[in-house]
């Protein structure tokens, strides 16, 4: 059962428009929240958290929204560039230990 | 600054072969991860470790074993590599404690194809 679901495989946006990525979860005891980038043969990057008492993080173009009792958060990417091209992982935590990762989102920007 | 540093970076094994993928980092980091990625599948852990000389299931552990020897190494090995190994893996480290956020640095991963 996967507790943390990314439900678009993928997403194609505009130069300069929002990119908007989304995450669900459906454990209740996940208390941070973090998305990672990836390029191609490389390790993923930290990018942006937030904690659950929180329901904005905001990074230079890049902010994180968390809706606790919708058990949703997304990411923000705000104007959107070719170099944002890359796949997006949302990982979610609950005992401070372990991450628990979706499935990914490959975001295209095209210039 | 190296941080996670993944050997070795491509291998392919016959079916039954043994190997051991090597994780360093030089951040000093207490807890370290190893994960595999499929396609579709995201990132899923294999095994863990919150400290030298300790390790932890966990989500996928079957048909892997780990050893933390050294607070700066973490090792992963396949005794009798299958087909169903073929994988990206990815190793990882953090922090230990509140301050660290949870955050993982990953190494560039090892592509492992079992023949």
């Amino acid at each position: 059962d996967q507790q943390v679901k990314q439900n678009s495989p993928s997403l194609s946006v505009q130069e300069g428009r929002i990119s908007i990525l989304n995450c669900d979860y459906t454990n209740s005891m996940f208390d941070y929240f973090l998305w990672y980038k990836k390029y191609p043969a490389e390790g993923p990057t930290f990018l942006i958290s937030i904690s659950s008492i929180k329901d904005k993080n905001e990074d230079g173009r890049f902010t994180v929204f968390l809706n606790k009792s919708a058990k949703h958060l997304s990411l923000h990417i705000v104007p959107s560039q070719p170099g944002d091209s890359a796949v997006y992982f949302c990982a979610a935590s609950g005992d401070g230990n372990k991450l628990v990762f979706g499935a990914g989102t490959i975001l295209r920007v095209k210039s | 600054n190296a941080g996670v540093t993944q050997t070795p970076k491509f291998r392919v094994l016959k079916t039954g072969q043994s190997m051991t993928l090597l994780c360093a980092q030089d951040m000093n980091h207490e807890y370290m991860y190893w994960y595999r990625q499929d396609p579709g599948m995201g990132l899923r852990l294999i095994h863990y470790s919150v400290g030298e000389g300790t390790t932890a299931k966990g989500e996928v552990p079957d048909g892997y074993n780990v050893s933390r020897l050294k607070k700066q190494n973490f090792l992963l090995g396949l005794e009798s590599a299958a087909p169903s190994q073929t994988s990206v893996y990815f190793c990882a480290s953090r922090l230990q404690g509140l301050s660290a956020k949870n955050i993982q640095y990953f190494g560039a991963g090892t592509r492992l194809s079992v023949l």
